[in-house]
């Protein structure tokens, strides 16, 4: 098993541009989660899904959109990038029944925007 | 006030010393604990996780938990070279949303 996966691994955008990150799991998990990590500040969550066809907002979702692809896939989408969205974005997910709070960790994304 | 605060360091300890990590809350719904581990440029992952008060014990790890006072450690004996990571505490009540603490980076020296 390959647990949780994400693409691409490094990112450099200019402002203004756009870029979709993925995040795959493959542990028929019914939670997914983003986060972005930035020196100083911890992780803090940007969205999440909770079960298959729905998303909700975390701390800090401005300038940030989720897709929910399929139980899956959970994707998270920047329109129009701006520096302070300079940052490592994880994606995560958990098994979401009961008191199944662990949640496992992709690798992360390092995304500069110039 | 943020709902977790955690000890900002840096920390460096010689190899063998006894190390505390420490963090409080202040939302009284949370009744899951955990640590995470993350090493450089990896994602974290969960270290040990407890949800009474009191000590849990795994290998030279020790997670304590003291609801009265609203705080978490971790002790890390014996500490080894391999142990430098950055620790997150983290936790959550009844919904599905961790809250994480900003992490303290532990270097340990040989």
């Amino acid at each position: 098993n390959a647990g949780v996966t994400q693409t691409p691994k490094f990112q450099v955008l200019k402002t203004g541009q756009s870029m979709t990150l993925q995040c795959a799991q493959d542990m028929n998990h019914n939670s997914m989660y983003w986060y972005r990590q930035d020196p100083g500040m911890g992780l803090r969550l940007i969205y999440y899904s909770a079960s298959e066809g729905t998303t909700d907002k975390g701390e800090v979702p401005n300038g940030y959109n989720v897709s929910r692809l399929n139980k899956r896939e959970f994707s998270l989408r920047l329109e129009s990038a701006a520096p302070s969205q300079t940052s490592v974005y994880f994606c995560a997910s958990r098994e979401g029944t009961g008191a199944t709070w662990e949640q496992f960790f992709g690798p992360g994304t390092r995304l500069t925007v110039l | 006030q943020k709902e977790v605060e955690q000890d900002p360091g840096p920390l460096s300890v010689p190899e063998g010393a006894i190390v505390s990590l420490n963090c409080t809350y202040s939302n009284s719904a949370f009744q899951y604990f955990m640590w995470y581990r993350q090493y450089s440029r990896k994602g974290p992952e969960l270290l040990m996780y407890t949800y009474s008060s009191g000590n849990k014990e795994d290998g030279r790890f020790t997670a304590q938990v003291d609801k009265s006072s609203k705080y978490i450690s971790l002790f890390i004996r014996d500490s080894q070279p391999s142990d430098s990571a950055t620790y997150l505490c983290a936790m959550t009540g009844a919904n599905s949303k961790l809250t994480f603490g900003k992490g303290i980076t532990l270097s340990v020296r040989p």
